[in-house]
């Protein structure tokens, strides 16, 4: 069974752009979770969607945002890029939204902001 | 706010030492575990994890964890390391309140010289 993938997994944009960051689960996973890691930071959860709706929110500015489809694939949108918006993205996935649920992660996507 | 502390931040081990990695968590709750860990180059990778049970849980490659509720505590142990074992270790606690959210440490860098 195919991992978690993300696209693209690497992106150079500059400051003030906007950029969508890709995330396919695990077929069969229906709840997919996206966080942030960088290193003066760690890993920082972003937020989850569970069938099309999000369950949960990080603590992020309103400039992150995400939505999943019909086919639990997801993406997560960063508007108007800062500096320290660079760090890596990573996508988890899990079969559903339980507290029970372990998740998968991606390799993640490489996002750096000059 | 919850929060999820490992000890040591880097550690070096000749190879056959036993390896011992702290994780303690604020929560009162209950609280699902993990450690994941991150080879270099590769994506997070679930280790182990305790939801409920015998609380000495065995996970891949010869680690295991033990969950001391009244410590707070999930410390990760191996008996005798290997230069692979060489990764970012990472302890996060998925608080049952808050579904699909987790809450890392900061990760412990493992250098096992050969």
């Amino acid at each position: 069974k195919a991992g978690v993938t993300q696209t693209p997994r690497y992106l150079i944009k500059t400051r003030g752009q906007q950029v969508t960051l890709s995330c396919s689960p695990i077929s069969g996973h229906r709840s997919v979770s996206w966080y942030q890691q960088t290193p003066g930071q760690g890993l920082q959860f972003l937020f989850e969607y569970f069938s099309e709706t999000q369950r949960n929110k990080g603590n992020f500015p309103g400039r992150f945002s995400g939505r999943q489809f019909s086919n639990s694939r997801s993406e997560m949108n960063v508007s108007t890029l800062e500096l320290g918006d660079s760090a890596l993205y990573l996508c988890a996935s899990s079969l559903s939204a339980g507290v029970k649920e372990t998740q998968y992660f991606g390799p993640g996507t490489r996002l750096l902001v000059l | 706010a919850q929060s999820v502390s490992q000890h040591n931040h880097h550690v070096i081990l000749s190879e056959a030492a036993s390896l011992e990695l702290g994780c303690n968590y604020s929560y009162g709750g209950t609280v699902n575990l993990f450690w994941y860990v991150q080879y270099p180059g590769q994506h997070l990778q679930l280790l182990l994890k305790y939801f409920s049970g015998d609380p000495l849980v065995k996970g891949i490659k010869g680690f295991e964890a033990e969950f001391i509720k009244s410590k707070f505590s999930f410390n990760l142990r191996k008996p005798s390391v290997q230069w692979s074992d060489t990764a970012e270790y990472f302890c996060a606690v998925n608080p049952s309140s808050n579904t699909g959210k987790l809450i890392f440490g900061q990760g412990t860098t493992l250098q096992v010289k050969p």
